[in-house]
């Protein structure tokens, strides 16, 4: 089945510091690709999304582009604020069957000092 | 435009206790579904409806029954409440339209529900 890896936190920077969080996918066809944002005590939020390959999201700064040679989309950031602070998921939507349903990885939290 | 909205917002009950959780979207949206968080587990759906009078379980669906009530709306219900249903309950919403593989899920706020 389908299934989301990302790395595993919790990831700590100092503002303006540089962002990588890794996520790579296991799916059959051609999934899109989200990433979505928790900040806390909310509810999720989408942050960017890719359709198919190589297409880059963006959005806020943050950038993911979707290499399906390395199933990989992973999320960048060049300047961090303490604001980013929040728990970052990585996530895919496969259209197999008749089953529209996103599949979640494990969720980074990432905190930004001042 | 309110969005995804859910009720309660905090719940505690004890083992064997029932509850509805109550999700209402205002966007007009076909698809719904219901998901648990809990730490280090990521999101997992439970149950989701992809049209009004359609309900189908997903991941984790035992302990739980959905009713999509009209569009608007599509709740979730603990017949007998047990520990291991702590957790904080989303629900989201999405068009579902032509191209359903680029749709974007909404999510309302979140239920937390502590079962003692």
């Amino acid at each position: 089945g389908d299934s989301v890896t990302q790395m595993e936190g919790p990831v700590t920077l100092s503002e303006e510091a540089f962002l990588t969080i890794n996520c790579t996918y296991t799916a059959t066809g051609y999934p899109s690709l989200f990433w979505y944002v928790q900040y806390p005590g909310e509810g999720l939020q989408l942050l960017l999304k890719a359709t198919k390959a190589d297409d880059k999201g963006s959005n806020k700064g943050f950038e993911a582009t979707y290499r399906k040679e390395t199933t990989s989309f992973h999320l960048e950031k060049g300047s961090v604020q303490v604001s980013d602070s929040a728990v970052y998921f990585c996530a895919l939507l496969n259209s197999g069957g008749s089953n529209y349903k996103l599949t979640f990885g494990k969720g980074t939290l990432l905190t930004v000092n001042p | 435009n309110a969005g995804v909205t859910q009720t309660p917002k905090f719940q505690v009950l004890k083992t064997g206790q029932s509850m509805t959780l109550q999700c209402a979207q205002d966007m007009n949206h076909n698809s719904m579904y219901w998901y648990r968080q809990d730490p280090g587990m990521g999101l997992r759906l439970i149950y989701y409806s992809a049209s009004e009078g359609t309900t189908d379980k997903g991941e984790v669906p035992n302990g739980y029954n959905v009713s999509r009530l009209n569009k608007r709306e599509f709740s979730l219900r603990l017949e007998s409440a047990a520990p291991s249903q702590t957790s904080v309950y989303f629900c989201a919403s999405s068009a579902r339209g032509v191209a359903e593989t680029q749709e974007t899920q909404y999510f309302g706020p979140g239920t937390r529900l502590l079962v003692l």
